[in-house]
Order: structure tokens, then C-alpha cells, then sequence
């Protein structure tokens, strides 16, 4: 791995249902992001994360939740999927908590809710 | 509010120079990013300002003026692949990344 990944690269879901979106980087970056991204709209923070062990809300953190075990991973869940969570998910990770190191992106992820 | 500022959209020539600008105003300043997306694909850091002046990177520049919470990117000798979106963004005082929603650049033979 170099970078940030994410799983899925795209994935259909029924309104209701539970999905995890997966990020993992191996940068050994303290701090990670959740951003939705939808047209017209620009980058959206969801949730984020400043050190393994610490979650913190952004922006638009209705209806998902993230957890931080470790420094690698944080995931990304949606209990009860709506179409309005219909969008491109991207996760990021910068080198220092609170700080204002550069952000590196995943590939993303293009869920739809129908 | 929190509210950053830039063109939707702007056309301009191949071998050309172009200037996006980028207009903030947000709860503390800790730093402006410009970020390059091409279509389909994540935002890729281009460059930072912290301190008021131009920031020179190859073909790419990016000014920042403080004071009047003004920014741009100036992007010289325009080649095809520079069609993409450019991502404007402020660092709060809580050390936030404010995102604009992104200027489309597309570039004409």
C-alpha cells in the first residue's frame, strides 16, 4: 500500500441498509478525515479524527458515524442509508493533529443510495 | 459564517495564462491551499500560503493577501491537461479546512 486507500470504488446501495466505507492509509499521519464531495457543493467534513483513539464531528455528521482503533484505519459507517447520502466519499490523512500540514486524499468512493 | 468565494467556471487557451481567484471570510486564518481535481479523480495538493506575497511552483503561483482575505492561483503556459476543477481552501482558527466549491478550468486548443 503507498498512500491512502479506499473500498468500495463504487457500490449501489438500498435505502436502509448499513454500509462501511474503509480507509486505510500507511503513512503513520496522526490525523484523518471523512469529506462527502456533491456538485455545486464543494468538499463536505463529516467526521474526523485528529490521533488514534479521538473522533470529532464536522460539518455534515447526521446519519454516519467513524471510529479510530488504530492510526491506519477509519472507517466510515451509515446505519440506515438515505438517498440523500448519495454522493463521492473521500478520506484523507495529514501528518499532524490540529495542525495545518497538507491533506492527502483516497481515490474515493461513489455510493448511491436509491 | 464561515465562506470562501471563487468563479464557478472559466474558459481560456491553450499556452495562455489564466488567474482564479479566491475571495475568504472565516473565524481565524491558519493557512490557504489550493488543491487541482481533475474529473473523477481526488483533489491533489498544489500549493500553501501562510504569509502575505506569491508562492512561485514551476508553471504554477499562488498569492495571498491577508488583509483583504484574497487569494489567487495563476496558472502560466496553459497546456490540455490543466482542464480541471481548483479547489480553494482556508484553515480556521480550530485548524478546519474551509472548502470552496471549486472553479472548473477549461482549456480551448
Amino acid at each position: 500500500i503507498a498512500g491512502i486507500t479506499q473500498a468500495p470504488t463504487s457500490q449501489i446501495l438500498a435505502a436502509g441498509r448499513r454500509m462501511t466505507l474503509r480507509c486505510t492509509q500507511d503513512m503513520r499521519h496522526n490525523a484523518m478525515y471523512w469529506y462527502r464531495q456533491d456538485l455545486g457543493l464543494g468538499l463536505r467534513l463529516i467526521h474526523y479524527s485528529n490521533t488514534a483513539g479521538t473522533t470529532g464531528k464536522g460539518e455534515v455528521p447526521d446519519g454516519y458515524s467513524v471510529s479510530r482503533a488504530n492510526t491506519d484505519d477509519f472507517p466510515l459507517t451509515l446505519a440506515s442509508a438515505v438517498p440523500s447520502q448519495t454522493s463521492v466519499y473521500f478520506c484523507a490523512s495529514s501528518g499532524g493533529a490540529g495542525d495545518t500540514d497538507t491533506q492527502y486524499f483516497g481515490p474515493g468512493t461513489r455510493l448511491t443510495v436509491l | 459564517g464561515q465562506n470562501i468565494d471563487q468563479p464557478t467556471e472559466m474558459t481560456a487557451t491553450e499556452g495562455a495564462i489564466v488567474q482564479i481567484n479566491c475571495t475568504y471570510q472565516t473565524s481565524g486564518f491558519n493557512g490557504l491551499f489550493w488543491y487541482q481535481q481533475h474529473a473523477g479523480e481526488a483533489p491533489t495538493f498544489l500549493s500553501y500560503n501562510v504569509l502575505d506575497g506569491l508562492e512561485e511552483k514551476g508553471r504554477f503561483s499562488s498569492f495571498l493577501s491577508r488583509s483583504k482575505g484574497y487569494s489567487y492561483l495563476l496558472l502560466k503556459e496553459l497546456q490540455m491537461k490543466d482542464s480541471a476543477s481548483y479547489l480553494c481552501a482556508v484553515t480556521d482558527s480550530n485548524y478546519q479546512l474551509i472548502w470552496g466549491a471549486g472553479t472548473k478550468l477549461i482549456i480551448k486548443p
